[in-house]
Parts: C-alpha cells; sequence; structure tokens
C-alpha cells in the first residue's frame, strides 16, 4: 500500500530556532500534500495544502512566514517552522493523495513529528 | 473549522463486545471517511462510503450513511484490545477538496 514517511519522528529544539520537517511519499507520486496540527487529546487541523511547483495555500489563521512549505518534488514536501516558540509545540502530520489512484479521495497520512519547543 | 462531530467522545467496552461510533456533520459531503489513531502515532485509513452509498463493509467494520441526517456510524464487531485507538470521521465536500475532521472518539477495548 501507499507509504508516507515523515523525517524526524521527534524533535526538541530551543525558543527562536527553525525546525524543518520532511514529509516523503515512498512508493507513489504526489501532486498534493497536506500538512496538519493536532494538540494533545484534539483533532487534526489543516494548516496548508502544499502543491507540487506552486505555492501553498495555507489555511485562515496559519501564518505563511512562519510555516513554510516548500514541495520541489512529487515524492517531498518539508514545512519549517521557523523561530519556533514553546506556543508551536504540537504533532505535525502530513499526508499525501495518491496521484496514480483513481481513488483521489484517499489521502495517506505520515506517522507524525512530535515538536517541542523548550 | 471542524465539520464532523462523533460521538460518543469516549467509549469503553469489553473485547468481543461490539462499538459503534457516530459520526454527524453539517453541509453536503462528497464522501466520508473513517480514520483510527493510535496514541502519538498517525492516522490509519480505514474505510470510505461516497455519498451515494448507505452501508459499506470491510472486515469487522461496517459503515452506514444517511445523508438525510448528515450522519454516519462506524461499528467494530468483536472487538479486541488492538483496537483501542482514537476513532476520526472526516468528509470532503468535493472530489477533490481537502478533509475536514471531526473532534474524534477514544476507544477503550478491555481484555
Amino acid at each position: 500500500g501507499a507509504v508516507v514517511s515523515q523525517h524526524p519522528s521527534r524533535v526538541i529544539c530551543k525558543s527562536g530556532t527553525s525546525v524543518k520537517i520532511e514529509c516523503r511519499s515512498l512508493d507513489f507520486q504526489a501532486t498534493t500534500m497536506f500538512w496538519y496540527r493536532q494538540f494533545p487529546k484534539q483533532s487534526l487541523m489543516l494548516m496548508a495544502t502544499s502543491n507540487e511547483g506552486s505555492k501553498a495555500t495555507y489555511e485562515q489563521g496559519v501564518e505563511k512566514d512562519k510555516f513554510l512549505i516548500n514541495h520541489a518534488s512529487l515524492t517531498l514536501s518539508t514545512l519549517t517552522v521557523t523561530s519556533a516558540h514553546p506556543e508551536d509545540s504540537s504533532f505535525y502530520i502530513c499526508s499525501a493523495r495518491d496521484l496514480g489512484q483513481g481513488a483521489l479521495e484517499t489521502q495517506y497520512f505520515g506517522p507524525g513529528t512530535r515538536l517541542l519547543v523548550l | 473549522s471542524q465539520q464532523g462531530e462523533e460521538d460518543p467522545q469516549a467509549l469503553s467496552i469489553q473485547e468481543g463486545e461490539n462499538a459503534t461510533m457516530n459520526c454527524s456533520y453539517k453541509t453536503s459531503i462528497n464522501n466520508l471517511q473513517w480514520y483510527r489513531q493510535n496514541s502519538g502515532r498517525g492516522l490509519v485509513h480505514l474505510i470510505l462510503i461516497r455519498s451515494n452509498e448507505r452501508e459499506k463493509h470491510s472486515g469487522r467494520l461496517r459503515v452506514t450513511l444517511d445523508t438525510s441526517k448528515k450522519s454516519s456510524s462506524l461499528l467494530i464487531t468483536a472487538s479486541r484490545a488492538a483496537d483501542t485507538a482514537s476513532y476520526f470521521c472526516a468528509t470532503t465536500p468535493g472530489a477533490n477538496s481537502k478533509l475536514t475532521f471531526g473532534k474524534g472518539i477514544t476507544l477503550s477495548v478491555r481484555p
């Protein structure tokens, strides 16, 4: 089946530093990837839609200058949390649609990245 | 904003019992999907039901959809301790639209 990986799985950083999270589709191509954020015991909130070769589309209330998204290839999207602060600590999950599948509705999720900003 | 609302928010059952979880949504949809999330992990896609379908089965899972009531249910039969997880419904208004998740249900299956 379709596999999506994320790296790193867990990261601890100091306040003010930037952190990059990678999302890769391992066995399929994805023109569209999604970035979600999840606080403890809460649901997933979509942050942005990442489109290969074009600018990401951010959801209302998400700062595009703080959460930089780059989708340089059909198998890789990156999310960079710039000048991270403790309130950015969260679980970040990416997902991808399989370009080759007829069922474009199905998204495949990565295992998530736990970010802790001290 | 969140589209789906699951109930109950938490469910605790004995192994072997059936678990029924419900999801209601607000706007018209193209399809509704159920996902499972184990603690601290990513989401696993369980089943997708389209707006023109009423019921779908996959192994021990049975999903129903009532578009007139804007609701769906997920039934897990003969539950196992390994089914312990959070379950989310998610909807899309169009075929290529983004997913909107409900708040989730925490299922605990006691061995």
